[in-house]
């Protein structure tokens, strides 16, 4: 009874193709959320969706396109894949709770590797 | 914005001996804390976190961090490190949003290497 997933786990693709990461939680949270880990491991959030409606945008290029066809899922679209694009993606999901903080749940990762 | 400093790259210990991984963070008032545990290949555990009360809390695996707002810091401990804790450590903070949304932000990792 996995709590999130994403699929794939392993993505090998070619400059400039467009690719998409799925994620779905089963959890039933409001929330869902993209990370990117880098290759020196570093860990930054890119988006946030709230009830399927984007919450947190950071500086992200606009080749990437979350998109959440329902709150159970939020997938992650990538236009003219760079080199530099190659990382770990992890999905993550929380509850919402007004003022107060929801422990994040994160799936098992993406790794997304352009040749 | 907070930011979160983990100052030790990386950190070897050998099997049976304490680990104290530290972490400092950058905020104006107490944010959420929370340490994350990395395996290779694997996707993030949460260990512990801290919201408020206690400033020593427990967690899974047998892992303990302390809070100290003079310091800012919030740093990991085990008193008898496994073979199997060899990882990467996170240290993370968040400030509640409510409907903007919560966000982590993480330090840049600990990795733990076991010697038998």
């Amino acid at each position: 009874d996995t709590a999130v997933s994403q699929t794939p786990k392993y993505l090998v693709t070619q400059m400039g193709n467009d690719k998409s990461i799925k994620c779905e939680q089963n959890l039933g949270h409001d929330t869902m959320y993209w990370y990117k880990q880098d290759s020196k491991k570093f860990l930054k959030i890119m988006f946030s969706y709230n009830n399927k409606e984007l919450i947190i945008n950071e500086t992200v290029p606009n080749r990437f396109s979350p998109k959440s066809p329902d709150k159970a899922h939020l997938n992650l679209h990538i236009n003219s894949l760079e080199l530099g694009d190659s990382a770990v993606y992890f999905c993550a999901s929380s509850p919402i709770g007004g003022s107060s903080y929801n422990e994040q749940f994160f799936g098992p990762g993406t790794r997304l590797t352009v040749l | 914005a907070q930011s979160v400093t983990q100052p030790d790259i990386h950190i070897t210990v050998s099997e049976g001996a304490s680990l104290e991984l530290r972490c400092n963070y950058s905020y104006g008032a107490t944010p959420y804390l929370f340490w994350y545990v990395q395996s290779p290949g694997q996707g993030l555990q949460l260990l512990l976190k801290y919201f408020s009360g206690d400033t020593l809390v427990q967690g899974i695996k047998g892992f303990e961090a302390e809070f100290k707002r003079s310091q800012s810091s919030f740093n990991l401990r085990k008193p008898s490190v496994h073979w199997s804790d060899a990882a990467e450590y996170f240290c993370a903070v968040a400030v509640p949003r409510g409907a903007a949304g919560n966000k982590l932000t993480f330090g840049g990792g600990t990795r733990v290497l076991v010697k038998p």
